[in-house]
């Protein structure tokens, strides 16, 4: 079975600082791994995502990921964060069957301050 | 950009109501999804929709839901008699294709249900 974890609940940093938002999965087959970001009142976005080939990959609005298949780890990062990050973000992992049936961490809010 | 959509933003609702959620898909699509998310807990599966039928649903997804594509263009979940506990925030998505690696799912705004 799948699943996905998101240590941090909250992640406060400051304008131009970089980040870092934890991902860990867990998987007895290969997965897909996703990041998807929420901002207030509108729905999941697309981040980036990482099917194959390279591990690192680098998505939308300055963020990138790298898959860790030894670690499980899948973190997300940005070397300098924006006030309009501001948003919540969510890991998932998709099932290898249904390839859009995902299993979702439970979310980080970045709060970015000036 | 095309973009999913669901109506209303947020519902009230009384314990033991039905409720119909709506959701507008991207026109092309072809697999429809609903997600739902507990204040606090993560975002879990609900049921995924093809070719007007079920073809996945979760142990949540009991004889209480019901989904529906009624006219080409909306695709519904229907709650027959709400609880407390089905109060959450509720996704749609869709899918132009649902194999792997081609195409990714596009997510409405969330649905905010409070049954009370």
């Amino acid at each position: 079975a799948q699943s996905v974890t998101q240590l941090d609940s909250q992640v406060p940093v400051f304008e131009e600082a970089p980040v870092e938002l934890r991902c860990n999965y867990s998987s007895s087959v290969s997965v897909y791994l996703f990041w998807y970001v929420q901002y207030p009142n509108q729905g999941l976005q697309l981040l980036l995502k990482y099917l194959s080939g390279s591990t690192l990959v680098k998505g939308i609005n300055g963020f990138e990921a790298e898959f860790n298949k030894s670690q499980t780890s899948f973190h997300l990062r940005k070397p300098s964060v924006h006030i309009s990050d501001t948003a919540e973000y969510f890991c998932a992992v998709s099932d290898p069957w249904n390839f859009n049936k995902f299993y979702f961490g439970s979310g980080t809010k970045l709060n970015v301050k000036p | 950009e095309p973009e999913v959509t669901q109506t209303p933003s947020h519902q009230v609702t009384q314990m033991g109501q039905e409720v119909i959620l709506r959701c507008v898909p991207i026109s092309n699509h072809l697999y429809f999804y609903w997600y739902r998310q507990i204040l606090g807990q993560k975002v879990e599966f609900l049921v995924s929709f093809y070719n007007n039928e079920i073809s996945e649903k979760s142990e949540i997804f009991d004889d209480q839901f019901s989904v529906e594509r009624p006219d080409g263009s909306n695709f519904t979940l229907k709650i027959r008699s709400t609880k407390l506990e089905d109060s959450a925030m509720y996704f749609c998505a869709s899918n132009s294709a649902g194999n792997r690696g081609n195409t990714e799912a596009f997510f409405g705004q969330g649905t905010r249900l409070t049954v009370v």
